[in-house]
């Protein structure tokens, strides 16, 4: 079957660094997607990799082995309105989307 | 601003009220989506629609239904809503992913109650 894997809930602090995993399993791959998501409010994109490597934008940097099935998301100097569900999304064979439940982090000041 | 609008933002109805929920975009994509999201949950393909041809997912209840009319506009008919569809519905829409992975983007949602 396909799958995603990602941590619930993560908490960090204002300032500080947080790495958000993400593990896949899909019939064929082409590529990962983040997305950010407000309470109550629908996801924005965030980045996208099909290459193996991190590809970063700003504070956020995203990281993709495909080997592995892995990929993690890279929040540097947390601010409060970082505070959201972050999910990843595999793209199968057929170019659908397996999305995960997301992982709601928390941002303490 | 290209967006992609739904309309309405909060929609409550009673149980077995049929209900319609609407999406535009002024995207001029192609591909459009129709997701049911609950709490802390990856959101549910329902629908999607490649132009006008529409590509039901196997899951999906009878109880939904969907229409797109035109490039611009798409809908979600819920026949008989029972307690366990209450969510947030969220519409996105793709340029075309026939050539790859398209990235899909989201209107607002419209959150559902059902009493």
């Amino acid at each position: 079957g396909q799958n995603i894997d990602q941590p619930t809930e993560m908490t960090a602090t204002e300032g500080a660094i947080v790495q958000i995993n993400c593990t896949y399993q899909t019939s064929g791959f082409n590529g990962l997607f983040w997305y950010q998501q407000h309470a109550g409010e629908a996801p924005t994109f965030l980045s996208y990799n099909v290459l193996d490597g991190l590809e970063e934008k700003g504070r956020f940097s995203s990281f993709l082995s495909r080997s592995k099935g892995y990929s993690y998301l890279l929040l540097k100097e947390l601010q409060m309105k970082d505070s959201a569900s972050y999910l990843c999304a595999a793209t199968d064979s057929n170019y659908q989307l397996i999305w995960g439940a997301g992982t709601k982090l928390i941002i303490k000041p | 601003d290209a967006m992609v609008i739904q309309n309405p933002r909060y929609q409550v109805t009673q149980f077995g009220k049929p209900v319609t929920l609407s999406c535009s975009q002024t995207l001029n994509h192609n591909v459009m989506y129709w997701y049911q999201q609950k709490s802390s949950q990856a959101p549910k393909l329902l629908f999607h629609y490649y132009d006008k041809d529409f590509n039901n997912e196997a899951d999906t209840p009878d109880n939904f239904q969907s229409r797109r009319p035109n490039t611009s506009f798409c809908f979600l008919d819920i026949r008989s809503p029972g307690l366990g569809d209450a969510a947030m519905y969220l519409c996105a829409t793709s340029r075309d992913s026939a050539g790859g992975p398209d990235t899909q983007y989201f209107g607002p949602g419209t959150r559902l109650t059902v009493l």
